[in-house]
């Protein structure tokens, strides 16, 4: 089945500071790549996503890239603030809206 | 945007005890409902696909015998925690989301169940 690995599983920056996260997806087939801001006991938020027609996308400070060929996608937060301190999840999808999560990267963001 | 609710959001019960946590959408019909559990510092792990008047798709590891999943209506699905034990206390995340082939829409989650098994 599928299989989503995430790196790093934690990362401090200082504010200001740019913050990526990767993760490499098993299968092919996947086609949709979520990624999501989950806070200490609430429910995870949608950040950005993109589609595998698609190799970048941006929205502000938030941006997505996706490499197909190497089944690997990659968040980039620029200009890091305190309040995107939370864990990122990032998750594929390939069929039946069934979603297969990352590990999760907790991103500290210092003052 | 889309709004999922979900019921209790938090519940604290005896080892042997059945509970259930209900999935709402509030305004949209999901086709599909989804069943998350999540440890502890841990990633959300999918438990199963719930499709509305059909039986549920359980992951592999997941008991169907013991999370009971019922998606009767357009707007509800329930998931029932049977003869719970300490081991199955867990944040229990749904979401929802409506698919039309192979045009995925976003996913909608709830904002958890919090179980707590004494």
């Amino acid at each position: 089945g599928e299989n989503v690995e995430q790196h790093p599983s934690t990362l401090s920056v200082q504010e200001g500071d740019s913050a990526v996260i990767k993760c490499t997806y098993s299968d092919s087939a996947s086609n949709y790549f979520p990624w999501y801001k989950q806070e200490l006991g609430k429910r995870p938020q949608l950040i950005i996503d993109i589609r595998s027609n698609v190799g970048e996308k941006k929205d502000q400070r938030i941006a997505v890239t996706l490499n197909k060929t190497a089944k690997h996608f990659s968040l980039h937060i620029t200009e890091t603030q305190p309040e995107d301190s939370a864990v990122y999840f990032c998750a594929a999808s390939m069929g039946g809206g069934k979603l297969i999560f990352g590990q999760g990267t907790e991103l500290s963001v210092k003052p | 945007g889309a709004v999922v609710s979900q019921h209790p959001s938090w519940v604290i019960c005896k080892s042997g005890t059945s509970v259930k946590i209900e999935c709402r959408s509030l305004d949209f019909q999901a086709t599909t409902m989804f069943w998350y559990r999540q440890f502890p510092k841990q990633s959300l792990m999918l438990m199963a696909t719930s499709n509305e008047g059909s039986k549920a798709t359980y992951e592999q590891g997941v008991e169907k015998d013991k999370f009971l999943i019922n998606h009767a209506s357009l707007t509800l699905s329930t998931l029932t925690v049977t003869s719970a034990h300490p081991e199955d206390s867990s944040f229990y995340i749904c979401s929802a989301t409506q698919i039309a082939g192979l045009n995925y829409n976003e996913q909608f989650f709830g904002p958890g169940t919090r179980l707590t098994v004494l």
